[in-house]
């Protein structure tokens, strides 16, 4: 039963820390996207990759906020440094796009619970 | 810029039947999706419609008309599992599935 899996599953951290969120897609997907849910805000996209190159960061904050796939099995999401507005819920999720038509199901991951004191 | 709209709170009684709303307004539009939520848990696909009409699996049903910009969801012989939080989503499919998820249906569901 294929998944995506994401650590840690929780993360409380101090205000200023690094925080490093890991993400492995499911074997074969070519598009992986970052969530964060919150209940003000609700589910955002962060960013998305396809074929491990960056289509689209617009819904990260810069500054502090960065995706990266190292890899094909996996994708980070850093924030550096943190402040208590991250506090959220950290989703990712993974699809197979074929052609030019995208993806119509998004697997997602468990979730990064992530606390910043 | 793009817009989805669905009901915030529905309840309803075990064995009843729920139909939820959702309504979008996109720049581009090639379907919509259906995705359900527990407490503490990850969203999880349950329907795509990329045509209009209704689309059944199982106790879940999904529509579409993309005239009206309108979709639903209908659950029927409602259980207390079904007790979670229910989203529409439009994926843009150019670029990659850029979804845009609605701001979620809380289901209740009481014995």
């Amino acid at each position: 039963d294929a998944r995506v899996t994401q650590t840690p599953r929780d993360k409380v951290t101090e205000m200023g820390q690094e925080v490093t969120m890991r993400c492995q897609p499911i074997l074969g997907h070519n598009t992986v996207f970052w969530y964060r849910q919150t209940m003000m805000q609700g589910l955002e996209l962060l960013a998305y990759f396809r074929n491990r190159a960056p289509l689209d960061d617009s819904g990260m904050p810069k500054d502090r906020f960065s995706a990266e796939m190292p890899d094909a099995t996996l994708a980070t999401l850093k924030i550096q440094p943190s402040e208590p507005r991250d506090s959220a819920v950290y989703f990712c999720a993974s699809g197979l796009a074929t052609g030019g038509l995208g993806t119509d199901t998004q697997y997602f991951g468990p979730g990064t619970r992530l606390t910043v004191l | 810029g793009q817009s989805l709209e669905q009901p915030s709170e529905v309840t309803a009684v075990e064995g009843a039947i729920v139909q939820i709303n959702c309504t979008y307004q996109t720049s581009g539009f090639y379907g919509l999706s259906w995705y359900q939520q527990h407490d503490g848990g990850a969203p999880t696909f349950l329907s795509y419609n990329a045509l209009d009409g209704l689309e059944e699996t199982g106790r879940f049903s999904s529509f579409l008309s993309r005239s009206d910009s309108y979709g639903y969801l209908l659950l029927q012989e409602l259980q207390m599992k079904d007790s979670a939080s229910y989203f529409c989503a439009v994926p843009p499919r150019a670029a990659g599935n850029k979804l845009t998820f609605g701001g979620g249906t809380r289901v209740l569901v009481k014995p």
